[in-house]
Order: C-alpha cells, then structure tokens, then sequence
C-alpha cells in the first residue's frame, strides 16, 4: 500500500514569492490535515479536510494561506506572498476518517524563505 | 485549550530502558497518543490510549493516567535507531489533535 506521497520534498523561494505544495493522501482516506512544523517543535495543524469539505482551518493564516481538496483526494496548499517566518516543514496526513485514531505522515515539504 | 508538556532531550545508553514522560490538560479527552520521529522524516504512530492502563507492544510500552493527565512511554532494550524524537499528541473533546513540543532521545553506546 502507498503510503501519504508528498511534492516537492524541498523548496527554496525568496520572500513576496507564490508557492504550492501538493498531497495526494493513502487510498480510501476520507480525512486529510496540513501541519506546520517548524524545528524542535511539534505539528502544528493548519487545516483539516472530511472528503472536499474543510471543517477545521481556524488555525490557517487566510490572509496569505490556501488550500484546496478538490474530488476529496488530492490536495494543494499555496502561500502568497510568502515571508521568511514560513520557513518550516510542512507536513500532510491522512487518517481514515476523523473518527479513526492513527493518522499516516506523508514526508513533508521543507520550505525555506530567503 | 490544551497544553502538553514533555522533557525536551534525555539520553539512554544502549540496552537499557527509558520513560518518556508527558503531561496534559484538555477540556474533554478522546485519546492520547505518540508517535515517533526520525531527523528529517514523517512522525509515525507508535501507541493510542484512551483508558487507564498500560499498553504494551513489543519493546515498547504506553501507559495512561487519565485523572492525573499523564502518560508516560517506556522502551526497553535499547536499540541506537531508538535515537529519535518521541511526539505525545492528545485528542481533545471536540478538538483535533494537537501534538506536544517532543522529546529528542539519543541512545549512546
């Protein structure tokens, strides 16, 4: 079974750039979450998809975060214009359903902001 | 809110055992789990607790304290790959989960 397949794996962007990270959660996995984690620290959830429905963002910086879950299964997250302070890991999940207690990590996207 | 709290390092030489210990407050519980985390990888799920009691599955070991809001995770035997980060992430009542700050082990020799 394949497991939570992220893109790119690194990215390095000057600040005011646009960037996108892709996620395309484990077959079957109704729930996907976006994490940030930046170093020493643990995730930190941004958003929370049940199928195409986002029912958790309030931890999403709209002004400059989006996401999307089109079809309920793969998954985008932008951010424009980015700043330095988003320099961090960012990490995609799926879990069967929000019910289900064992999320599966995709391997992150490291951002890096110059 | 939530607040857990975890030691940030300890070390353990090779062999022996270690408690990771990890305290919580929440408002309602549905859980309490870790996972663990290598440099640079995805965390990966080790043990879930919702009621009182020691877990135990292989080497290592998950136990719950729910009136004390405590848990620990115990390993034992020691292995260097053991040298990792351990997350302690708890499922509130109507909230996601929210992960502590972690505790970076190193296993020396």
């Amino acid at each position: 079974e394949a497991g939570v397949v992220q893109s790119p794996r690194y990215k390095i962007i000057e600040k005011k750039q646009p960037v996108a990270f892709w996620c395309n959660p484990i077959s079957g996995h109704n729930t996907l979450y976006w994490y940030l984690q930046n170093l020493g620290q643990g995730p930190e959830l941004l958003i929370r998809y049940e199928n195409e429905e986002a029912v958790d963002d309030s931890q999403l910086p709209k002004d400059r975060f989006s996401a999307e879950r089109l079809k309920g299964v793969d998954s985008t997250l932008k951010i424009q214009p980015a700043e330095l302070g988003d320099s961090a890991v960012y990490l995609c999940a799926s879990s069967l359903d929000s019910g289900t207690y064992e999320q599966y990590f995709g391997p992150g996207t490291r951002l890096t902001v110059t | 809110g939530q607040n857990i709290d975890q030691p940030t390092e300890m070390t353990a030489t090779e062999g022996a055992i270690v408690q990771i210990n990890c305290t919580y407050q929440t408002s309602g519980f549905n859980g309490l789990f870790w996972y663990q985390q290598h440099a640079g990888e995805a965390p990966t799920f080790l043990s879930y607790n919702v009621l009182d009691g020691l877990e135990e599955k292989g080497r290592f070991s998950s136990f719950l304290s729910r009136s004390k809001g405590y848990s620990y995770l115990l390993l034992k035997e020691l292995q260097m790959k053991d040298s990792a980060s351990y997350l302690c992430a708890v499922k509130g009542g109507n909230t996601p989960l929210v992960f502590g700050k972690g505790t970076r082990l190193s296993v020396i020799a």
